[in-house]
């Protein structure tokens, strides 16, 4: 069956360090997505994809880059991790605008 | 810009009571429209989703939706609770402006169901 997985689930890191989380779906969707989950904000967006070699910004991408080098993954890379960027992330990916897209089961990450 | 309200953080509701979780959307066209669930230490689970047609939309778990294009409302409603809808509860609207095919996600509202 085609899923969407995340790597790793659960990560400690100390401030400064490059961090990267992987995404990966097996849906073959060309859309694909990073959000963040902080108490009383829901879920805001970081970057997106819309196929291999595009990119784009979201709402609170500071901090983050991402790239899309086949349709499959998408990984996010936090340059120099931040204690502000403790955070569940959730990648999801979907093909269409009506769907309801398949979110992974989240990267609980913890910057000391 | 979209933007999506939950304006309750908390719901509680006794066993068998019907539960209603509240959800208005601000958008400059015609919304697309879902509802997910989480439950503890997992990821988002699809309820149901309003694209077009009836009002009234019937998901997953025996939930249901109502669109309400007047009031800009998309509650999410069940007519007997149980203890194992105890969850978290995202409204999102498919955003196609600022950030593309993205959702944009309301905040969230817990739901206790009680014994």
């Amino acid at each position: 069956d085609a899923e969407i997985t995340q790597s790793p689930r659960h990560k400690i890191t100390e401030t400064g360090r490059q961090v990267t989380l992987a995404c990966h779906q097996t849906w073959n969707h060309n859309n694909m997505f990073w959000y963040r989950q902080d108490l009383g904000h829901g879920l805001r967006l970081i970057h997106y994809s819309y196929g291999v070699q595009d990119t784009n910004k979201g709402e609170v991408s500071d901090g983050y880059s991402v790239s899309r080098s086949n349709t499959e993954d998408l990984p996010l890379t936090l340059e120099s991790a931040a204690s502000s960027q403790t955070s569940v992330y959730f990648c999801a990916s979907s093909e269409h605008r009506g769907d309801s897209g398949y979110f992974g089961p989240g990267t609980r990450l913890l910057v000391l | 810009a979209q933007s999506v309200a939950q304006p309750e953080d908390q719901v509680n509701v006794a066993e068998g009571n019907p539960l209603t979780v509240k959800c208005t959307y601000s958008v400059s066209g015609n919304p697309y429209l879902f509802w997910y669930v989480q439950y503890p230490n997992r990821g988002l689970q699809f309820l149901l989703k309003y694209i077009t047609g009836d009002n009234l939309v019937k998901g997953s778990y025996g939930f249901e939706a109502e669109f309400n294009k007047s009031q800009t409302s998309f509650h999410l409603k069940k007519p007997s609770a149980l203890v194992s809808d105890s969850a978290l509860y995202f409204c999102a609207v498919r955003d196609m402006s600022n950030y593309g095919q993205n959702f944009v996600f309301g905040p969230g509202t817990r739901l206790s169901v009680l014994p």
